[in-house]
């Protein structure tokens, strides 16, 4: 298995409270993502990462923010919880090689926002 | 813009029969497809991906997956399901920096 690892794995907050979450990475890929999952949505990309300081967004990315100040951790943070941000969110690896970048799924961390 | 169709949320199949999960992808460039499991409460593992080298794709845990151009379709097939591929299975495609998801199917294997 991919050496990635989320933490927390489990969190309950409540809303307008802030939240990070974080992803670590002992295969020092270049590529880092985040993931929400949501029944009947699949997993939609949120933001990702290209190197260390280098973010862009993905299709769902409002209410959240992202850093990466070192290649092995990547932060998402929720600056002001909101019910709707209540998902399971995956971190995700990948680096440049042949034929398409196969991403790597760390465990997921369950987020519940009351 | 690159998308991906998954036909049937829900799939049910006896133990031993065939089992089929439809993806279509739509893609402006040459695909790189992908199919991934995920089993309850874990992330996403890789089960086979099609990077141009051969259209029918053999991966994990006797999944088999066929590149049809012409069909724009990558279905996952496996001859003789197990109770142990219950699971939810994702099609993905990559393009542009990034993994455009189907919305999943989930897989019920009956006794």
């Amino acid at each position: 298995d991919a050496g990635i690892t989320q933490s927390p794995r489990h969190k309950v907050t409540e809303t307008g409270t802030p939240v990070t979450l974080r992803c670590h990475q002992t295969e020092n890929h270049r590529y880092m993502y985040w993931y929400r999952q949501d029944p009947g949505h699949g997993l939609r990309l949120i933001h990702y990462s290209y190197g260390v300081k280098d973010t862009d967004k993905g299709e769902v990315s409002d209410g959240y923010s992202v850093s990466r100040s070192k290649t092995e951790d990547f932060l998402l943070t929720l600056e002001s919880a909101t019910s709707s941000q209540t998902s399971v969110y995956f971190c995700a690896i990948s680096d440049v090689v042949a034929g398409g970048r196969e991403q790597f799924f760390g465990p997921g961390t369950r987020l519940t926002v009351l | 813009a690159q998308s991906v169709t998954q036909l049937g949320s829900h799939v049910s199949v006896s133990e031993g029969a065939l089992v089929l999960l439809r993806c279509n992808y739509s893609s402006s460039v040459p695909p790189y497809l992908f199919w991934y499991v995920q089993y309850p409460n874990q992330g996403l593992q890789l089960l086979l991906k099609y990077t141009s080298a051969a259209t029918l794709v053999k991966g994990i845990n006797g999944f088999e997956a066929e590149f049809k151009k012409s069909e724009t379709s990558f279905h996952l097939t496996k001859p003789s399901a197990h109770m142990s591929d219950a699971a939810e299975y994702f099609c993905a495609l990559f393009g542009n920096e990034k993994l455009t998801f189907g919305t999943g199917t989930r897989l019920t294997i009956i006794p």
